[in-house]
């Protein structure tokens, strides 16, 4: 069953252009969103990440929007540079008090072409 | 920047082996989980241990996994008796527990080999 989808497995962009990385989610319980990147042999890294009582938030050159309506998130890098090749991981929580538990998507491997 | 780390980064076993991998989370965090990620599959989660007890457990944690904080800093994951198929990466994470603060860090994981 899988809750959190990520349909792109790669995708492939100029320099300087905008990524974009997408994602949908099954389960309506699910209350806080996260993006985490992936170079290999390396563990995941947090990057950026959203509550489910907004539709936006900024870091640097990455967005990440949530539309509820629709069960879906997007990543947006901007603009894209090399070093932003990695795996990129969707996730989604849910949970009470400090504990969510954590459901990932199976990734998309971005590449930035110089 | 406080960072989970693992050992070892490669352990290669038998199969019926034990295996112990070990963590030291961001020492500050209250929560701590364990995750697994078979080579081409998604990063699925394990365990989570609080106050130490474990807090919820997935399917694929049967009793052949156990998770232990042995003292005030490592968190271990054993695996009884290995099989082919537990070869993977194994990844630690934690998170301070906070309400609102959800962000596991994770450590850079340890490649399991069962031969």
């Amino acid at each position: 069953d899988q809750q959190v989808k990520q349909n792109s497995p790669s995708l492939s962009v100029q320099e300087g252009r905008i990524s974009i990385l997408n994602c949908d989610y099954t389960n309506s319980m699910f209350d806080y969103f996260l993006w985490y990147k992936k170079y290999p042999a390396e563990g995941p890294t947090f990057l950026i990440s959203i509550s489910s009582i907004k539709d936006k938030n900024e870091d640097g050159r990455f967005t990440v929007f949530l539309n509820k309506s629709a069960k879906h998130l997007s990543l947006h890098i901007v603009p894209s540079q090399p070093g932003d090749s990695a795996v990129y991981f969707c996730a989604a929580s849910a949970g009470s008090g400090g504990y969510q538990k954590v459901t990932f998507g199976i990734g998309t491997k971005l590449q930035v072409i110089p | 920047e406080p960072e989970v780390t693992q050992t070892p980064s490669h352990q290669v076993t038998q199969m019926g082996q034990e295996v112990i991998l070990r963590c030291v989370p961001i020492s500050n965090h209250l929560y701590f989980y364990w995750y697994r990620q078979i080579l081409g599959q998604k990063v699925e989660f394990l365990v989570s241990f609080y106050n130490n007890e474990i807090s919820e457990k997935s399917e694929i944690f049967d009793d052949q996994f156990s998770v232990e904080r042995p003292d005030g800093s490592n968190f271990t994951l054993k695996i009884r008796s290995t099989k082919l198929e537990d070869s993977a990466m194994y990844f630690c994470a934690s998170s301070e527990g906070r309400v609102g603060y959800y962000e596991q860090y994770f450590g850079p994981g340890t490649r399991l080999t069962v031969t």
